[in-house]
């Protein structure tokens, strides 16, 4: 069926590496992502989103890869800071439905 | 939270008891959602509203009933049918329907347990 998944629940990464968090999806007419972040006790927060017709996308610190070809997605973060320290939620809006579906989450833990 | 507002933060049901949670946004968006959360788990569609006075059921909406009157408001109800109500409830808003040209803006969510 459908679905949008992360291959990692934990992800625990040392103050200054980079992490590299990632996503698995299912459905070839999905043409938007998005990566969320959210932190205990609030709602998600937009950090960066990528259209199908791209393969890369750089924000600050952050940068998206999508690779149709294998329906992977991943978010890797630079030097990565103790604010980082979150759920990482990726979510995919498939063509012409207007609803986003979103993939169980990896929690991302930045060890000083 | 850009924008929208739930409550109660923290909100507590007995057996066969129904309860409102609240979102109201003063983004003046047409589109509003009710997702759920479980811990370790994304986040699944109840209801989502993309126009005054029109809502349409999401994957799980068993056990819960929304209305939309005013634009800024998307109550949800849990019923009393909704024999797993424990959970977090996120309210989250667009301005329009999400065609990826729309941000997906969220609220800070409601804890919902059972006594």
């Amino acid at each position: 069926g459908e679905s949008v998944g992360l291959h990692l629940p934990t992800l625990s990464v040392q103050e200054g590496d980079n992490s590299i968090i990632n996503c698995a999806y299912s459905n070839s007419a999905s043409d938007y992502f998005i990566w969320y972040k959210q932190e205990s006790g609030k709602g998600p927060q937009f950090i960066i989103d990528i259209r199908s017709n791209m393969d890369k996308r750089q924000g600050q610190r952050v940068t998206v890869l999508l690779n149709k070809t294998v329906k992977h997605l991943s978010l890797q973060i630079a030097a990565t800071q103790p604010g980082d320290s979150a759920v990482y939620f990726c979510a995919e809006i498939m063509r012409n439905t207007g609803k986003l579906i979103f993939g169980q989450g990896t929690t991302l833990q930045v060890k000083p | 939270d850009g924008g929208i507002t739930q409550s109660p933060k923290y909100l507590f049901r007995k057996e066969g008891q129904n309860v409102t949670l609240s979102c109201e946004q003063n983004l003046n968006h047409d589109a509003m959602y009710w997702y759920r959360q479980d811990p370790g788990q994304g986040l699944r569609l109840i209801y989502y509203s993309q126009i005054v006075n029109d809502f349409q059921k999401g994957d799980i909406a068993e056990g819960y009933s929304v209305s939309r009157e005013k634009k800024e408001s998307f109550p949800l109800t849990v019923t009393s049918a909704q024999k797993n109500p424990t959970a977090f409830y996120l309210c989250a808003s667009s301005a329009g329907i999400l065609t990826g040209n729309e941000k997906l803006f969220f609220g800070s969510g409601t804890q919902l347990s059972v006594l």
